[in-house]
């Protein structure tokens, strides 16, 4: 049975670094079949796409979080991870990890990827 | 500013039918690219509800029917039931900007 979990502090400082972890089980992350990410939701508000990794270890990035951000993984605890650095108020939000799949004969490309499965999010408040 | 546009909210009454729109443009939903649906019920994680712009993940009611026109989608649900109160998301890949997956804003249905 698939699932997602989230872990990591639910606090952190203004200008430190968040980091988040989600452990994945009953499948394994260097299948070659998915694409892993992460999405965040301020509170009150809509979803925002950050990034995902690829069991290469090719990484995609939302461009306005690109210079923030860095996903990678852990193929011997099956986990990936999230890192943002030089946080603010503004990131504060439940954060999300999610398995990124794609049926059909547009599987070739990145782009046709989508969210199949989510984790149950984990909440971060960036305050003093 | 998201860069597909949702209403921000619709209602109907039990057993009703309700469209919800997905707006986008030349560099998204224009471009080819699929869309896809997420229901997000009070309190709880998004759930992948329609992908590839008409499909039907296993376990979803065919009360939920997706699809795309030029350069906007359109989510329907049929024979509303009080259970599918909650936020509904559309999502695509925008080509724009370097590239990246893009939500709609979310619109609240209400049932009423």
């Amino acid at each position: 049975h698939l699932q997602l979990q989230e872990s990591g502090p639910g606090l952190v400082k203004p200008s430190e670094t968040l980091s988040l972890t989600c452990t994945v089980s009953g499948v394994s992350i260097t299948s070659s079949s998915y694409y892993w990410g992460w999405i965040r939701q301020p509170p009150g508000k809509g979803l925002e796409w950050i990034g995902s990794i690829y069991y290469s270890g090719s990484t995609y990035y939302n461009p306005s979080l690109k210079s923030r951000v860095t996903i990678s993984g852990d193929t011997s605890k099956n986990q990936f991870s999230l890192e943002l650095a030089s946080v603010a108020a503004a990131d504060t939000a439940v954060y999300y990890c999610a398995r990124l799949f794609c049926d059909g004969a547009n599987c070739y490309s990145y782009y046709y990827y989508y969210m199949d499965v989510w984790g149950n999010g984990t909440t971060v408040t960036v305050s003093s | 500013q998201s860069v597909l546009t949702q209403p921000p909210s619709v209602s109907g009454a039990p057993g009703q039918r309700v469209t919800i729109s997905c707006a986008g443009g030349s560099s998204n939903i224009g471009a080819g690219h699929h869309v896809h649906w997420y229901q997000q019920l009070p309190g709880t994680a998004p759930k992948l509800l329609i992908f590839d712009n008409i499909n039907r993940p296993s376990g979803v009611p065919d009360r939920f029917s997706g699809s795309k026109s030029d350069t906007s989608a359109s989510l329907a649900i049929t024979g509303l039931q009080a259970e599918d109160e909650g936020d509904y998301y559309c999502q695509s890949y925008d080509t724009s900007l370097g590239g990246s997956r893009v939500f709609g804003g979310g619109t609240k249905l209400t049932v009423v």
